[in-house]
């Protein structure tokens, strides 16, 4: 199991371009979830699913936008970048079926926007 | 208020040394409880949920206190290698948001 995998690993955006973060797992998980956790701060969810084709909305939302059309898949997209979008983001997914809900994570992707 | 709050950090203790780390949380629907450890530009891996009744793992010790909503973590006889940000996690069944607190870090020194 490659467990959860990110794309890019690195990026630098100019304000006003669009990008998507990809996201896959291979766990078969029903839970999957994007956070951004900019320098010393947590993590702030902005978006999870809970199976394909449903979505909602996390802690700060704003600025992004999520699809989930597979079990494996879960991208972000960013339309119009700002710099207040550099941050490292972070794809989880969990099991419906662990009632601690242990959450597996992905490498991150390191944004600037400049 | 935060939802979840943790010590200020960082820590810097000797080789050996024990050291706790307490975490606060506001929502007291929150049912279940968790420490994650980042290391330096990685991601979180959780290092132990914490159960109702305390639990440990080697030299590791959560606890959970449910009447004053918060959360600890022990570390006896430190190793350089337990140097890292631990992160606390809390989330209520069935909502699958999990809320994180902000980390403190640890060094551990020769």
């Amino acid at each position: 199991n490659a467990g959860v995998t990110q794309t890019p690993k690195f990026r630098i955006l100019k304000i006003g371009q669009s990008m998507t973060l990809q996201c896959t797992q291979d766990m078969n998980h029903n839970y999957m979830y994007w956070y951004r956790q900019d320098p010393g701060m947590g993590l702030k969810l902005i978006y999870y699913s809970v199976g394909a084709g449903i979505t909602d909305k996390g802690e700060v939302p704003n600025g992004y936008n999520v699809s989930r059309s597979t079990t494996e898949d879960f991208p972000l997209r960013l339309e119009l970048a700002a710099p207040s979008q550099t941050s490292v983001y972070f794809c989880a997914s969990s099991s419906t079926l662990q009632a601690y809900n242990e959450q597996f994570f992905g490498p991150g992707t390191r944004l600037t926007v400049l | 208020r935060k939802e979840v709050e943790q010590d200020p950090g960082p820590f810097n203790v000797p080789e050996g040394a024990t050291v706790a780390f307490n975490c606060t949380y506001s929502n007291s629907a929150s049912q279940s409880f968790f420490w994650y450890r980042q290391d330096c530009r990685k991601e979180p891996k959780l290092l132990m949920s914490v159960y109702s009744s305390g639990n440990e793992d080697g030299r590791f010790t959560a606890q959970l206190n449910r009447a004053s909503q918060y959360i600890s973590l022990l570390i006896r006889d430190s190793k350089l290698s337990d140097s890292a940000t631990y992160l606390c996690a809390v989330n209520i069944w069935g909502n699958n948001d999990m809320r994180f607190g902000a980390g403190t870090r640890l060094t551990v020194k020769p």
